[in-house]
C-alpha cells in the first residue's frame, strides 16, 4: 500500500483561504469515506482536525473543513491564521490489512 | 481526560529490539470503540503507522513491518506495548502510541511522542 500523495507545501497570506489535497486509489480514498487529517507543529505530536471525511471534532475551529470527489480528499483552512502554520496529514482507511495509510504530508506557511 | 505516555529506552543497538510502553490514564483501554496503536515518524519525514491491538488482542500490522512487530495488551496495567526487532539504523524515529477508533479509523488521543535512536 503506497502512502498518499500531498503537495510538498502550500502557502497563503493571512486572511486568505488554502487547500491541500490527498490523492489516492479506489482502494483507499476512493472507496472509503473514512479520511483523517492531522495538524503537527514542530516537536509536537499530530491532533486531530477532521475524520470522516468532513466532521470536526469538539474544539477544532470551523475554519477547518474537508472534502472529497473520487480518489482525491481535500482539506480547506479558511481565514489563515499564523498558528496555522504547520505540517498537515492525511490519513485513509485502506481495507482490513492495511486499516491506516498516511499522506506524504504537507508544510503551510502562512506568509 | 485520557493521557497516554510513552516510555523506553531511547538508544538501541543494531540487530537488537526495540521495546516500548505506552500507559492509558484517564480512561480505560478496555473500551470497546477503540484500538490502541503505534506510529512513527523518522526524522524530517512523514507519519508511519506499525500496528493497533484491541483489549481482546485482536491486532492489526503495517505489512511492511509485520514479520518485525509484535504488540500487546495488558489490560490489568492498562498498557500496550511494542516490540521490534532487528533494528537498523532506518528504525530511528519519534515513536508514538495513539487511540484509534474502532469503525470510524480515526486517530483522537495521541501520546507526546518518545525519540528512539538506534546507534551503537
Amino acid at each position: 500500500q503506497s502512502a498518499l500523495t500531498q503537495p510538498a507545501s502550500v502557502s497563503g497570506s493571512p486572511g486568505q483561504s488554502i487547500t491541500i489535497s490527498c490523492t489516492g486509489t479506489s482502494s483507499d480514498i476512493g472507496n472509503y469515506n473514512l479520511v483523517s487529517w492531522y495538524q503537527q507543529h514542530p516537536g509536537k505530536a499530530p491532533k486531530l482536525m477532521i475524520y470522516e471525511g468532513s466532521k470536526r471534532p469538539s474544539g477544532v475551529s470551523n475554519r477547518f473543513s474537508g472534502s472529497k470527489s473520487g480518489n482525491t480528499a481535500s482539506l480547506t483552512i479558511s481565514g489563515l491564521q499564523a498558528e496555522d502554520e504547520a505540517d498537515y496529514y492525511c490519513c485513509s482507511y485502506a481495507g482490513s490489512s492495511t486499516p491506516y495509510v498516511f499522506g506524504t504530508g504537507t508544510k503551510v506557511t502562512v506568509l | 481526560q485520557l493521557q497516554l505516555q510513552e516510555s523506553g529506552p531511547g538508544l538501541v543497538k543494531p540487530s537488537e529490539t526495540l521495546s516500548l510502553t505506552c500507559s492509558v490514564s484517564g480512561g480505560s483501554i478496555s473500551s470497546s470503540s477503540y484500538y490502541w496503536g503505534w506510529i512513527r515518524q523518522p526524522p524530517g519525514k512523514g507519519l508511519e503507522w506499525i500496528g493497533s491491538i484491541y483489549y481482546t488482542g485482536s491486532i492489526y500490522y503495517n505489512p511492511s513491518l509485520r514479520s518485525r512487530v509484535t504488540i500487546s495488551v495488558d489490560t490489568s496495567k492498562n498498557q500496550f506495548s511494542l516490540k521490534l526487532s532487528s533494528v537498523t539504523a532506518a528504525d530511528t524515529a519519534v515513536y508514538y502510541c495513539a487511540r484509534h477508533h474502532k469503525y470510524y479509523y480515526y486517530m483522537d488521543v495521541w501520546g507526546k511522542g518518545t525519540k528512539v535512536t538506534v546507534s551503537s
